[in-house]
């Protein structure tokens, strides 16, 4: 399996402007977690999936942003309008079962709003 | 609540010198208890983890870690270490409950110094 994937790697965007991230997780994952990571708050837990059903999005920070996972194989993390301080590493990782399995993590997306 | 406790933000150490990076935990009920890695520009990767048994887990790259329920403490070691373990290591934890979230620490920057 080629691991958890995600795209773009890295955005630049203008404030206001509208981003999506998107995420493959690994094949016959069940669950699907957004990760936020910057200096200031170190690793946030955004939002995550159960069979492609949302169960907590207590961590998604405003309405500005919305997470869907419409098949077992894909997921967005949409910010609408964006604002600087979105600028941080967005992480999508995926695991096989909750608890004691461990979770996978792709590369990232370095978002940049100016 | 559960929580979890990185003592030190950076530690560093002497290539080929040992080193421990701390961990304590705090939670009323049974855990998993798992240590990630996070080289410079990459995500997360699973070290090593503790789910029952033996307290001594053994995992990736030479680490190990040691699980002391008294002193709810999960701390990682390695004998010697060397430059490429230039890295941030995060402890998490997730407890044995309908809950699949895992409970970050906020990480500590290994600096293997020549």
């Amino acid at each position: 399996d080629a691991g958890v994937i995600q795209s773009p790697r890295h955005e630049v965007t203008e404030m206001g402007q509208e981003v999506t991230l998107r995420c493959k997780p690994i094949s016959g994952h069940d669950y699907l977690f957004w990760y936020r990571q910057t200096m200031m708050r170190g690793l946030e837990l955004l939002i995550y999936f159960n069979n492609n059903v949302p169960i907590d999005d207590s961590g998604m920070p405003e309405d500005r942003f919305s997470a869907k996972m419409p098949n077992a194989s894909f997921s967005t993390l949409k910010i609408q309008p964006s604002e600087p301080r979105d600028s941080a590493v967005y992480f999508c990782a995926s695991s096989y079962r909750g608890g004691a399995y461990e979770q996978y993590f792709g590369p990232g997306t370095r978002l940049t709003v100016t | 609540a559960q929580s979890v406790t990185q003592l030190d933000s950076q530690v560093p150490v002497f290539e080929e010198a040992p080193v421990e990076l701390r961990c304590n935990y705090s939670s009323s009920v049974s855990v998993y208890l798992f240590w990630y890695v996070q080289y410079p520009n990459q995500g997360l990767q699973l070290l090593l983890k503790y789910l029952s048994g033996s307290t001594l887990v053994k995992g990736i790259n030479g680490f190990e870690a040691e699980f002391n329920k008294s002193q709810t403490s999960f701390h990682l070691r390695k004998p010697s270490v060397h430059i490429s373990d230039t890295a941030e290591y995060f402890c998490a934890v997730n407890t044995m409950d309908s809950n699949y979230q895992l409970i970050w620490g906020a990480g500590t920057k290994l600096i293997i110094k020549p």
